[in-house]
């Protein structure tokens, strides 16, 4: 079955440290790979997307990840958190064959100690 | 800025009142998405237009009627609602095929019922 976990529930991190949120998948065929952040009231906004190519991505507002397909993971990661980086975080793969039909993980609250 | 606008912000029903949640986006994407969440959850997918046209159904209640009028709107037409359907309603949109996978998602409608 397809499937994506996020062993986090609930990370905090000290401003200034840095991050890795960890993203497993369970997929069939060749997945397109998501992270996406959620800020309180707010609607997600996607980070960064892997299709092919470089396994490492970089993303928007200083994040990266990798994708391992040995291990199918596609972690998350940022040198040095803001406080403004507190938020919800998703991971979510996506068919290559079929619009909308994302399945995402149950998602990783960050939050950021000043 | 969010590229999708979703209208109202917040809403409070009664089970017995019909209303309606309104997105639009001037993207040019052609295909548009309702999704679900609850608090603390990812979201959950309810319905894909793809080129004005109804793809996706994802076994929603009848109480919930999508409506896409063109290629740039997207409503939600809702009657006789439960309790257990407050939630944020997300709007997103995309490019179609292979690899447009929702982007670019609205901040939400906030629905309370009574």
């Amino acid at each position: 079955a397809q499937s994506v976990t996020q062993p986090d529930i609930h990370i905090t991190v000290s401003e200034g440290a840095s991050l890795e949120l960890r993203c497993n998948y369970s997929y069939g065929a060749t997945p397109y790979l998501f992270w996406y952040v959620q800020s309180p009231g707010q609607g997600l906004q996607l980070l960064l997307k892997y299709f092919s190519g470089d396994t490492l991505v970089q993303g928007i507002k200083g994040f990266e990840a990798e994708f391992k397909r040995s291990q199918s993971s596609f972690n998350l990661r940022k040198p040095s958190v803001h406080w403004s980086d507190a938020a919800e975080y998703f991971c979510a793969v996506g068919p290559s064959s079929n619009t909308g039909k994302l399945i995402f993980g149950q998602g990783t609250t960050l939050q950021v100690k000043p | 800025d969010t590229e999708v606008t979703q209208t109202p912000k917040h809403l409070v029903m009664g089970m017995t009142n019909k209303k309606s949640l309104k997105c639009e986006q001037h993207m040019g994407h052609r295909a548009m998405y309702w999704y679900k969440q609850k608090a603390k959850k990812p979201p959950e997918l309810m319905f894909v237009y793809s080129y004005e046209k109804l793809s996706i159904n994802e076994s929603v209640p009848s109480r919930f009627s999508p409506e896409c009028p063109n290629s740039s709107l997207l409503n939600l037409h809702l009657h006789a609602l439960q309790p257990e359907d407050s939630a944020l309603y997300l709007c997103a949109s995309s490019g179609v095929g292979a690899g447009n996978q929702p982007q670019h998602f609205g901040d939400g409608t906030r629905l309370s019922i009574l």
